[in-house]
């Protein structure tokens, strides 16, 4: 298995909804990262887990939380989130922190 | 041609041509590169890496060169096809940090 999965596809939310991404990876990496895509813009990297522990958090609201429950998981739990961030949600993973990171399909989120 | 402004970096090519899509850095430190192609609606797609002890590196009709006096990095595809249409990004990393900085992306068009 040489993919990133993430679930789900679409996601549409009001703003006192309590909802969750999910990332999975079967290639055995050990460094998974959350990114949030807007329109015509790079990715901007939220998180990074390296051996299950977070190693890294570019300043991001608390009304994200990221959970890597074992190495092949990665949730993004969302709470009270605003309509601004509507963005697509990326996942990726690496063998390592300096190896070249594989991105899952993303999770299109649109709060109302 | 191409065109730099407030909306996404675009470069028209005609289809069977070669394209070049350039990217500048300003990490003096950085000393990992990777081209991602993102397609619409899908994550970015690894192409081709390349490290700093190495100024140019060959992939299946993709060439990716380094300079890095001038801080600068191209990525060349040779007789483009209307599947290379999409957004490129180019991503750099330095050794001591465990995240990569996208560049802003260039939009490929490639025209029949």
């Amino acid at each position: 298995d040489t993919e990133v999965t993430q679930t789900p596809k679409h996601l549409v939310m009001g703003m006192t909804n309590k909802k969750s991404l999910k990332c999975e990876q079967h290639m055995g990496h050990r460094a998974m990262y959350w990114y949030k895509q807007k329109a015509k813009k790079p990715p901007e990297l939220m998180f990074v887990y390296s051996y299950e522990k977070l190693s890294i958090n570019e300043s991001v609201p608390s009304r994200f939380s990221p959970e890597c429950p074992n190495s092949s998981l990665l949730n993004l739990h969302l709470h009270a989130l605003q309509p601004e961030d509507s963005a697509l949600y990326l996942c990726a993973s690496s063998q390592s922190a300096h190896n070249e990171q594989f991105f899952g399909p993303g999770t299109r989120l649109t709060v109302l | 041609g191409e065109s730099v402004g407030l909306h996404l970096p675009t470069l028209s090519v005609q289809e069977g041509d070669n394209s070049i899509i350039n990217c500048a850095y300003s990490n003096s430190a950085s000393d990992y590169f990777i081209w991602y192609k993102q397609e619409s609606g899908k994550g970015p797609q690894f192409i081709i890496d390349i490290r700093s002890n190495m100024d140019k590196r060959q992939g299946q009709r993709v060439t990716v060169l380094l300079n890095k006096t001038v801080k600068h990095l191209s990525l060349q595809i040779a007789a483009t096809q209307p599947g290379d249409s999409a957004v490129y990004f180019c991503a750099e990393k330095d050794n001591y940090g465990q995240n990569f900085v996208f560049g802003p992306g260039t939009r490929l068009s490639v025209l029949p």
